[in-house]
């Protein structure tokens, strides 16, 4: 069975700075879909990034971008230029087939401070 | 616009209660999803369906029930067999076909609080 793990359970940054969220997973499996969401205070949950893991290079999504190690088993984010409205709970998750459900992590809550 | 609508954003059950959480999407996705949400737990699979009038029981599904008459709704029953139902519940929805757009599309979620 394949499982997910963030091993950060609470993070905290100042504004402006770089940070990075880590992620592991475990499959057997060659391809897959990884991705991150972000939980902010609303609790509404939001696409932040997504990797094909056929695909070598690394997703990029503005300021979001992840490093992807498919023989780590890796799938950090990284997040630049850190703004007040990234303070969120961030879910890193999997999924195996387009018609498959999605395993989450467990979370990491990230805090950008002023 | 395309979405997923949860409703009610909040419910209370009384102990013994069942109560149906309604969850509706216009976005022409094949599967749906039930997630729930309890501090330091992530999101936990309750229930999940592909194709209309077929589900699958997640991971903790014990309590709950489900049903997909029409394909654009998936409501889900916290039934008085669920000893510990207050939490957070997140519906979900994607496209199972070829192209891009791959990964879940969220509800904003209902709060459910037993008194």
């Amino acid at each position: 069975a394949q499982t997910v793990t963030q091993s950060q359970p609470e993070m905290s940054v100042q504004e402006a700075e770089t940070v990075t969220l880590s992620c592991t997973y475990d499959t057997s499996e060659s391809n897959y879909y990884l991705f991150w969401y972000k939980q902010p205070p609303s609790r509404q949950m939001i696409l932040v990034i997504r990797q094909e893991a056929y695909k070598q290079q690394n997703a990029t999504e503005n300021r979001f971008s992840v490093n992807f190690q498919k023989a780590a088993k890796s799938f950090s984010l990284k997040i630049s230029d850190s703004q007040l409205g990234d303070t969120a709970m961030y879910f890193c998750a999997f999924m195996l087939g387009r018609d498959d459900k999605i395993i989450f992590g467990k979370g990491t809550r990230l805090h950008i401070l002023p | 616009d395309g979405g997923i609508t949860q409703s009610p954003k909040y419910l209370f059950r009384k102990e013994g209660q069942n109560v149906t959480l309604s969850c509706e999407q216009n976005l022409n996705h094949d599967a749906m999803y039930w997630y729930r949400q309890d501090p330091g737990q992530g999101l936990r699979l309750i229930y999940y369906s592909q194709i209309v009038n077929d589900f699958q029981k997640g991971d903790i599904a014990e309590g709950y029930s489900v049903s997909r008459e029409k394909k654009e709704s998936f409501p889900l029953t916290v039934t008085s067999a669920q000893k510990n139902p207050t939490a957070f519940y997140l519906c979900a929805s994607s496209n199972t076909w070829t192209g891009t757009d791959y990964g879940y599309t969220f509800g904003s979620g209902t709060r459910l609080t037993v008194v």
